[in-house]
């Protein structure tokens, strides 16, 4: 079983449509993550939860809305997206101690490859 | 200026080859440093991560140089399954939680 799970593996919506993208963390950790990568840039952070709260919202459009009902449990809410959001979304968790160096390490899951329509 | 700056590459290599990344960053405040790999279509997956000191785990070597602000990973003896994209991952520098950065990644390509 890998530390972070995310389901579905591919989703291919239109533009119309709502979808959620589940992830479910088995590492204990106490953070977690919603990152876009698009093809040849780098990732990018979209949404942190450290503790069940939220602590980071990167200037994400609403169409993009996280939810975090325990430390476990992370879901992706899309709606009405735009083509230009096609991308790889990757989940991931760290155990946050606020001791900074070497407490950062970040487990991935394997990622939605998400198109849209 | 981006935050963490890569050479995208690719970088082609023979099997046995020894080859070097580096990776600059633009926050001098920065204090944790990482090399992440990502197999094409895959989860980006900790490399090691990267002391002042430099650190080495087997084949990979990690460098940092804090007055040039920048980081290396050396491969040596290079493998066919060593071809990947090599993510350099920088701290913020700040105490709140997801305070990395991520470069754009270099890819290597190992031929037999």
């Amino acid at each position: 079983e890998t530390g972070v799970t995310q389901t579905p593996r591919h989703l291919v919506m239109g533009m119309t449509n709502k979808k959620s993208l589940k992830c479910e963390q088995h590492l204990g950790h106490n953070a977690m993550y919603w990152y876009k990568q698009s093809a040849k840039k780098p990732l990018e952070l979209m949404f942190v939860y450290s503790l069940e709260e939220r602590v980071e919202n990167n200037s994400v459009p609403s169409r993009f809305s996280p939810e975090c009902p325990n430390s476990s449990h992370l879901f992706l809410h899309l709606h009405t997206l735009q083509p230009e959001d096609s991308a790889l979304y990757l989940c991931a968790s760290s155990q946050e101690t606020g001791q900074g160096f070497d407490n950062e390490k970040l487990f991935f899951g394997s990622g939605t490859q998400l198109s849209v329509l | 200026r981006k935050e963490v700056e890569q050479d995208p590459g690719p970088f082609n290599v023979p099997e046995g080859a020894t080859v070097a990344f580096n990776c600059t960053y633009s926050n001098s405040a920065s204090q944790s440093f990482f090399w992440y790999r990502q197999d094409c279509r895959k989860e980006p997956k900790l490399l090691m991560s990267v002391y002042s000191s430099g650190n080495e785990d087997g084949r990979f070597t990690a460098q940092l140089n804090r007055a040039s602000q920048y980081i290396s990973l050396l491969i040596r003896d290079s493998k066919l399954s060593d071809s990947a994209t090599y993510l350099c991952v920088v701290g913020r520098g700040s105490s709140n939680t997801g305070k990395l950065i991520f470069g754009q990644g270099t890819t290597l390509q190992v031929k037999p």
